[in-house]
């Protein structure tokens, strides 16, 4: 089974700090993301990468950052955190097959007080 | 950008009567995906549509694909407890040629069972 692993389930971050959010996933997927969902606005893609060191804009970006250095990790960094970016991060990762289907980690709930 | 807009946002039923959720994308899809959320986990995928016209069912579940590409549907038959969650449509997002696994959800359907 495919397993994306997120380093947190629950965070408290303060108001400006610089926060990082980890995500492995174990199937040497090419394709890793970034979603962030809140009530009533589903699932929003802040940043994707389809290869090592590439990385794409999602729908979503600003105030976000990530890092890919390795196949199998992509991080979420938050420059300086705020209170409006506290919710729910979910990474998920898939093949660079046509059709994939994405394969979800558990969530971190961020809480930036 | 291509949206992907599912409704109802709250579905309240119960224990025994059908549910139904149905997304709509602004543009043709190649495919589309639906997703499971329990409630407290992540989304698991469900089925994936790729025909025109394609219906598949799952148990008491049953998935159809507009025959323009452009909606799509879930009906449960006769709900479960255990059938409580969040139901996400996906589309694939396309730029030059290739979506990367690029995918836009709908805003989900909320289904509360009562038993």
């Amino acid at each position: 089974d495919v397993k994306v692993t997120q380093s947190s389930r629950y965070l408290v971050k303060r108001t400006g700090e610089k926060v990082f959010l980890e995500c492995v996933q174990d199937m040497d997927h090419e394709n890793m993301f970034w979603y962030r969902q809140d009530p009533g606005l589903g699932l929003r893609l802040i940043y994707f990468s389809y290869d090592v060191k590439m990385k794409e804009k999602g729908d979503i970006p600003e105030g976000y950052s990530v890092s890919r250095e390795k196949k199998e990790r992509f991080s979420l960094i938050l420059e300086s955190a705020s209170t409006n970016q506290t919710s729910m991060y979910l990474c998920a990762s898939s093949t660079d097959r046509s059709y994939t289907e994405a394969f979800f980690g558990q969530g971190t709930r961020l809480t930036v007080v | 950008g291509q949206q992907v807009m599912q409704i109802p946002q709250y579905q309240h039923v119960q224990e025994g009567e059908d549910f139904t959720t149905y997304c709509n994308s602004s543009t043709t899809l190649s495919n589309i995906q639906w997703y499971k959320q329990r409630p407290g986990g992540h989304p698991v995928f469900l089925i994936q549509l790729v025909k025109s016209g394609e219906v598949k069912k799952q148990k008491r579940l049953t998935f159809q694909f507009g025959e323009a590409k452009k909606n799509s549907s879930l009906h449960i038959t006769a709900t479960q407890t255990t059938d409580v969650g969040t139901y996400f449509c996906a589309g694939p997002v396309y730029a030059g040629g290739t979506s990367y696994g690029k995918l836009t959800f709908g805003q989900g359907t909320i289904l509360t069972v009562h038993p």
